[in-house]
């Protein structure tokens, strides 16, 4: 079947304008992850979606970050006001249930630059 | 809190010969462990996982780890490399008493040379 799709693929930007990813996860998955990977520092861990639930904003490194996930399948990743810092790969990641014994299926990623 | 730490950069090897990447962890409870592999341009792909049974676990394309809890280790090895192997590696690790988000190790590039 179908696996995780993100879009776009790439993305460059001006520094100060806003930027959105999509994330289409495998379907009935209930679980929704975003990461970012930057050079040589691994995945850091941005937001968890777990079906209704609330989602774990936790790892949001600024206000000028959001999500949102609606009728429980795609996501929407929002960068306002993008800084250089932000330029990195953004991953999306579903697994089938909640509980992290569940293996997680990465999308592709976009791939943002911000000059 | 928990932590994973892959202590290698890059791995090179030769093909045909054994291979091992490394990956240690720091959990409080049961450790559920990941292997991903991610190539080029690529999101990451699922290897094989521990979470409880055999501590020799057999994965996609003629991987396997071994868990030791009394070293809190979980090393990916493979008895003989490919060309095709050399990528990025990254160990993942949760506890499962809680929290849903995994930790992700930095990384391992490893290299098959013909």
């Amino acid at each position: 079947g179908a696996g995780v799709s993100q879009s776009p693929s790439n993305k460059v930007t001006e520094k100060g304008k806003d930027v959105e990813l999509r994330c289409d996860p495998i379907s009935g998955h209930t679980a929704l992850y975003w990461y970012r990977q930057s050079l040589g520092q691994g995945l850091e861990f941005l937001i968890y979606f777990q079906g209704n639930s609330a989602p774990d904003k936790s790892g949001l490194p600024s206000d000028r970050f959001s999500a949102e996930r609606t009728g429980g399948s795609v996501s929407t990743l929002t960068i306002q006001r993008t800084q250089q810092e932000d330029s990195a790969v953004y991953l999306c990641a579903s697994s089938s249930s909640t509980g992290f014994q569940e293996t997680q299926y990465f999308g592709p990623g976009t791939r943002l630059l911000v000059l | 809190a928990q932590s994973v730490a892959q202590p290698e950069d890059q791995v090179n090897v030769a093909e045909g010969n054994p291979l091992t990447v490394k990956c240690t962890y720091s959990v409080s409870g049961n450790p559920y462990l990941f292997w991903y592999v991610q190539y080029p341009n690529r999101g990451l792909q699922f290897l094989l996982k521990y979470i409880t049974g055999d501590n020799l676990v057999k994965g996609s394309y003629g991987f396997e780890a071994e868990f030791n809890k009394s070293q809190t280790s979980f090393h990916l090895k493979k008895p003989s490399a490919l060309v095709s192997d050399s990528a990025l590696y990254f160990c993942a690790v949760g506890y499962g008493g809680g929290s849903y988000i995994p930790t992700f190790g930095r990384g391992t590039s490893l290299i098959v040379h013909p």
